[in-house]
């Protein structure tokens, strides 16, 4: 397994200010991904971190909003930009390592935006 | 494209009683499946994996699921709810080819009535 450690696990933002969520691994991994969970809802994937590129983002994320950094493999970073009220969401950070099926997931950071 | 459904978003038990949360799948390609389990205010816990080996998967705190290829299902269950397993239940699905993070459905919160 691995063990995941996300900062900060909440925070209090202003509107049209920015955020940035760090994700650090215990073990190096080879996939990365953040994932919003909005409140009361099921979790929805932001963007797989590529280590050494840019960021794969889903339909519906772009990376003005959303830049990603993952400068190694243990290491990524999520950026919430010029936020408003709707981005008040959980931020989670999983990762997949070798051979193993399952996704690992960090605590979350709970993020509430006024 | 792969998809997962979850029947019912709530699901209310008593304690001592059978827990019986749905999941159906769409996939492609052979799948694997998962169920995670989320407490209040924490991250997601890995219960229970399908890889394509048996059928009948046995997870951790009791829990077991059946991979049902003919169905399309993927159900969880635990003969006996206990008060510390009221928590949101996700089942979610990869494929090994392509995307490689993982689809989540929407969830079921379990309530465990005394």
């Amino acid at each position: 397994s691995a063990v995941i450690s996300q900062k900060p696990s909440r925070d209090i933002c202003q509107r049209g200010t920015s955020l940035t969520i760090q994700c650090q691994v215990d073990s190096q991994v080879t996939m990365m991904f953040w994932y919003r969970q909005q409140p009361g809802q099921s979790l929805t994937l932001i963007a797989t971190a590529n280590q050494g590129s840019e960021a794969t983002y889903e339909s519906g994320f772009v990376i003005d909003k959303f830049p990603i950094s993952r400068p190694n493999l243990t290491f990524s970073t999520l950026t919430v930009s010029n936020m408003s009220p709707e981005d008040s969401s959980i931020y989670l950070c999983s990762v997949r390592t070798g051979q193993i099926t399952e996704a690992f997931f960090g605590q979350g950071t709970r993020l509430t935006v006024v | 494209a792969q998809s997962v459904t979850q029947l019912g978003s709530h699901v209310s038990v008593s304690e001592g009683a059978l827990v019986l949360l749905r999941c159906n799948y769409s996939s492609s390609v052979p799948p694997y499946l998962f169920w995670y389990v989320q407490y209040p205010n924490q991250g997601l816990q890995l219960l229970l994996k399908y890889t394509s080996a048996a059928t009948l998967v046995k997870g951790i705190n009791g829990f077991e699921a059946e991979f049902k290829k003919s169905e399309t299902s993927f159900h969880l269950t635990k003969p006996s709810a206990h008060m510390s397993d009221a928590a949101e239940y996700f089942c979610a699905v990869r494929s090994d080819t392509g995307r490689r993070a993982l689809t989540f459905g929407s969830g079921t919160r379990l309530q465990v009535q005394p």
